[in-house]
């Protein structure tokens, strides 16, 4: 069992929609991670918050929409996406140690697979 | 700039062959490395790590890896394949962080598709 839990598992939206992704995780860790992954491709990095602040995003375009609320939770609203946006979403979370040091190891879910119509 | 190739987009073997994924990277310091895995339709699962130390690890499932700095490599491997094996493999880098440690910016490779075959 994942300690990463993403929901939904499945989403279908048309062009219009506005749409959120969730993502939790009780182990205690300070970075959260939204990637993107196409079919047979490797994960591709979107956004990474460290301690609840965005650090990291990766030229994503604006009609994705990161937010932390808390240190368990991330989410990404999703508004305006186009066909070419259809992926599998994972969150990841990772240990932060002493001086923001990372250990490069990431927990993932089981994802969120998107369809735009 | 770091990155990280992996030889062979799929490989087939045999139920008890060994396996030999290949993983070589480019750093001008040795890196943190990783193998992931992923089974359909599910997220990754760190297999094993190499930080420091050891250059032989272990990880789960009866999987190593030997990290060779001369070879900047990190191959991956299994004495005997089990159809339970069969997934995509992805390597992975961080270059070391200046205040010690790994980035929060891993580098996956392209990713190896695993076939055992009965």
């Amino acid at each position: 069992d994942t300690e990463v839990t993403q929901t939904p598992k499945h989403l279908v939206m048309g062009m219009t929609n506005k749409k959120s992704l969730k993502c939790e995780q009780h182990m205690g860790h300070r970075a959260m991670y939204w990637y993107k992954q196409k079919a047979k491709k490797p994960p591709e990095l979107m956004f990474v918050y460290s301690y609840e602040k965005l650090s990291i995003n990766e030229s994503v375009p604006s009609r994705f929409s990161p937010e932390c609320p808390n240190s368990s939770l991330l989410n990404l609203h999703l508004h305006a996406l186009q066909p070419e946006d259809s992926a599998l979403y994972l969150c990841a979370s990772s240990q932060v140690g002493l001086a923001g040091r990372h250990t490069g190891e990431l927990f993932f879910g089981e994802g969120s697979r998107l369809t735009v119509l | 700039a770091q990155s990280v190739t992996q030889l062979g987009s799929h490989v087939s073997v045999s139920e008890g062959a060994l396996v030999l994924l290949r993983c070589n990277y480019s750093s001008s310091v040795p890196p943190y490395l990783f193998w992931y895995v992923q089974y359909p339709n599910q997220g990754l699962q760190l297999l094993l790590k190499y930080t420091t130390g050891a250059t032989l690890v272990k990880g789960i499932n009866g999987f190593e890896a030997e990290f060779k700095k001369s070879e900047t490599s990190f191959h991956l491997t299994k004495p005997s394949a089990h159809m339970s094996d069969a997934a995509e493999y992805f390597c992975a880098v961080s270059p070391p962080n200046f205040r010690g440690g790994a980035t929060n910016k891993l580098i996956f490779g392209t990713g190896t598709l695993l076939a055992v075959q009965p």
